[in-house]
């Protein structure tokens, strides 16, 4: 596609239920991040894929959050048993290489739970 | 743990100045350094891509330098407008992109 595809656009979840959010990345990019922005807040790290190799998970903030990866392409980032806390913008990006080509960010999914 | 510093937070200036934003980082074996631009409740916009080898890189009003040595990176906007009241961030990358907390800039006209 023409840039990186975040939907939804708006989501709002009462707390406990599972949420699923979704990324399609640039076509042919290989590298696909997740970074989540509460309000006010900076972009803090959750996840990064790159092509075939195990996602650094290094940044997810609990076991309640989980990603996987389809076809080294879409991307679904899953929350189970939301919490208030969890309320933020959730941003997905893509890019070629790691080493030297510029990152795409979507627009964004805004979580609230309520 | 690569740390990512901003300054200043907020700057406000009348049109027509010149903007200068200042980013530092304290691990210097990055790939690359990139500046983005977020306006409010909009995703991140790229500015400019600064690959590690390099020490400049301009697009239009925009000029980036980079000092990896130091680890520091400056960004300029020169003439600055309205149009440009926006929230700066600027992301190394050492196989992940890490943030500073942004620079919100106002334009006054």
């Amino acid at each position: 596609g023409a840039g990186v595809s975040q939907s939804p656009s708006n989501k709002v979840t009462e707390k406990g239920k599972d949420v699923e959010l979704r990324c399609d990345p640039i076509s042919g990019h290989t590298a696909l991040y997740w970074y989540r922005q509460s309000l006010g807040q900076g972009l803090e790290f959750l996840i990064y894929f790159q092509g075939n190799s195990a996602p650094d998970k290094s940044g997810l903030p609990s076991d309640r959050f989980s990603a996987e990866r389809t076809g080294g392409s879409v991307s679904t980032l899953t929350i189970q048993r939301t919490q208030q806390e969890d309320s933020a913008v959730y941003l997905c990006a893509s890019s070629g290489q790691v080493t030297n080509t510029e990152a795409f960010f979507g627009q964004g999914t805004r979580l609230t739970v309520v | 743990k690569q740390e990512v510093t901003q300054i200043p937070a907020a700057l406000s200036v009348p049109e027509g100045e010149n903007l200068v934003l200042n980013c530092s980082f304290t691990d210097s074996a990055i790939y690359n350094l990139q500046w983005f631009r977020q306006d409010p409740g909009k995703g991140l916009t790229s500015l400019l891509l600064i690959q590690s080898s390099q020490r400049e890189q301009t697009s239009g009003r925009l000029n980036a330098s980079l000092d990896k040595s130091s680890g520091r990176s400056t960004l300029y906007i020169a003439a600055s407008q309205p149009g440009d009241s926006a929230t700066y961030l600027c992301a190394v990358n050492d196989y992940k992109l890490s943030f500073g907390a942004g620079t919100t800039v106002t334009v006054r006209a």
